[in-house]
């Protein structure tokens, strides 16, 4: 497994930027990706991330560093349609396709 | 394009029964993998499926068992079902071997009175 570690919970304001942090144990690791979940629905894809920088899509860009086993993702121009859950998953190296190792989400309230 | 699609939306049942929950993949994908997500945690793997066989399994007992066919639908059984089973049930699907993103479907809440 992965160990994945993230924050709970977040608050923000509207118009306010926030990033979500996450860590992940390194051996074996293949890839991080974030994932948003609304409250009922399912979880849709964010960001994937492989190499180590920042990748960067609108108002959304998620970080990665391998050597510390560190990633984190960016929010910028919060909206309240931005509030929910934000999944940190890793995949491993020796995993056939579709095996995720998921966090616990960090649940972010955006407040006007 | 239909992304993936899950019944039932929402299950009750009692302990001891068991339960069949079905998924059919996006459109092009072929594998299906199944995820449990109990309240206020994230997904957990249960297990893959890729042309027909069971590829990869996380940490649960034997009571949770699957099936491909071969339109790559899925189905995830639970038998002898536990207070403990009641979670989120998530298939998600992608395309071949490659490890990118999944494509979750909305989920089956099951509940065990």
């Amino acid at each position: 497994g992965q160990n994945i570690d993230q924050p709970t919970e977040m608050t923000a304001t509207e118009g306010a930027i926030v990033q979500i942090n996450c860590t992940y144990q390194t051996s074996g690791f293949n890839g991080l990706f974030w994932y948003q979940q609304h409250a009922g629905e399912a979880p849709t894809f964010l960001s994937y991330n492989v190499l180590d920088g920042l990748e960067e899509k609108g108002r959304f860009s998620s970080f990665l560093s391998r050597s510390k086993g560190y990633s984190y993702l960016l929010l910028k121009e919060l909206q309240m349609k931005d509030s929910a859950s934000y999944l940190c998953a890793g995949s491993d190296r020796g995993s056939t396709l579709g095996r995720l190792y998921f966090g616990r989400g960090t649940q972010l309230t955006v407040w006007p | 394009d239909a992304g993936v699609t899950q019944s039932p939306t929402h299950l009750i049942k009692t302990r001891g029964q068991q339960v069949t929950l079905r998924c059919s993949p996006k459109s092009g994908h072929d594998t299906v993998s199944w995820y449990q997500q109990a309240l206020g945690q994230g997904p957990q793997f249960i297990f893959q499926y890729y042309e027909e066989e069971e590829r990869q399994r996380g940490n649960f007992p034997d009571r949770f068992s699957g099936h491909q066919f071969p339109n790559y639908s899925s189905e995830l059984n639970v038998n002898a079902l536990l207070l403990g089973d009641s979670a989120l049930y998530l298939c998600a699907s992608s395309r071949g071997q490659q490890n990118e993103k999944l494509f979750f479907g909305s989920g089956t809440q099951l509940s065990v009175l």
